[in-house]
């Protein structure tokens, strides 16, 4: 079975620094993975994915992550970090099959300071 | 653009009451997803539907059911509501996989926040 897990639960940066937000996954094949962001009350909303094609992923925002399949790892980074940017960021999993379901990693809080 | 509704925002109900969480999506999608979504647990799926009438279960189904009438309208029962069934609730759908995962997403809705009291 798929999974993810999201070393950080919580990250705390400055604006303007960069954003590291780390994700491993596990996975017998090779795998779709996806980062979805989270803004406070709203719903969420796909960042990015990777499926296969090229391994470093450019989404919304000004973010893009990097599949290394040596690492088993999918982090999302983006260089300098925006206050709007405050948000809770899922790393996500695709599983094949009938109905195509996802497995959300808990979850890491980005908190971006003056 | 792909618009997935939810009936509430909020919901406050009594500890053995039958609760009806409802979703509406607009896409054609062939399948629906009910999750709810807890702090420092992510999103955990409960069930999920396929097809008109066809349901799965999620990884969390006990507590509740699901139905799925019409295409575009997928409903979680919680047959008699309990404390800790106090979470956001939230709703996606999306278009069949069919092994094109290039065009694969899930749209969401905006989530229902249940309180049982």
């Amino acid at each position: 079975a798929q999974s993810v897990t999201q070393l950080d639960s919580h990250v705390s940066v400055s604006e303007g620094t960069p954003v590291l937000l780390r994700c491993n996954y596990s996975s017998s094949y090779s795998p779709s993975l996806f980062w979805y962001v989270q803004h406070p009350n709203k719903g969420l909303q796909l960042l990015l994915k990777y499926t296969s094609a090229a391994t470093l992923v450019k989404g919304i925002n000004g973010f893009e992550a990097e599949f290394k399949k040596s690492e088993t790892s999918f982090h999302l980074t983006k260089p300098s970090a925006h206050m709007s940017d405050a948000a809770e960021y899922f790393c996500v999993v695709l599983s094949t099959g009938a109905a195509s379901k996802l497995t959300f990693g808990t979850g890491t809080r980005l908190q971006v300071t003056l | 653009d792909v618009k997935v509704t939810q009936s509430s925002r909020y919901l406050v109900k009594r500890t053995g009451e039958k609760v009806f969480l409802e979703c509406v999506q607009d896409m054609d999608h062939e399948n629906m997803f009910w999750y709810r979504q807890d702090p420092g647990l992510g999103l955990r799926l409960i069930y999920f539907s396929y097809d008109v009438k066809m349901k799965e279960k999620g990884d969390i189904p006990e507590g509740y059911s699901v139905s799925r009438e019409k295409k575009e309208r997928f409903s979680l029962i919680l047959e008699s509501a309990s404390t800790n069934q106090t979470s956001m609730y939230l709703c996606a759908s999306s278009s069949f996989w069919g092994g094109l995962s290039t065009t694969y997403e899930q749209y969401f809705g905006p989530g229902t926040r249940l309180t049982v009291t």
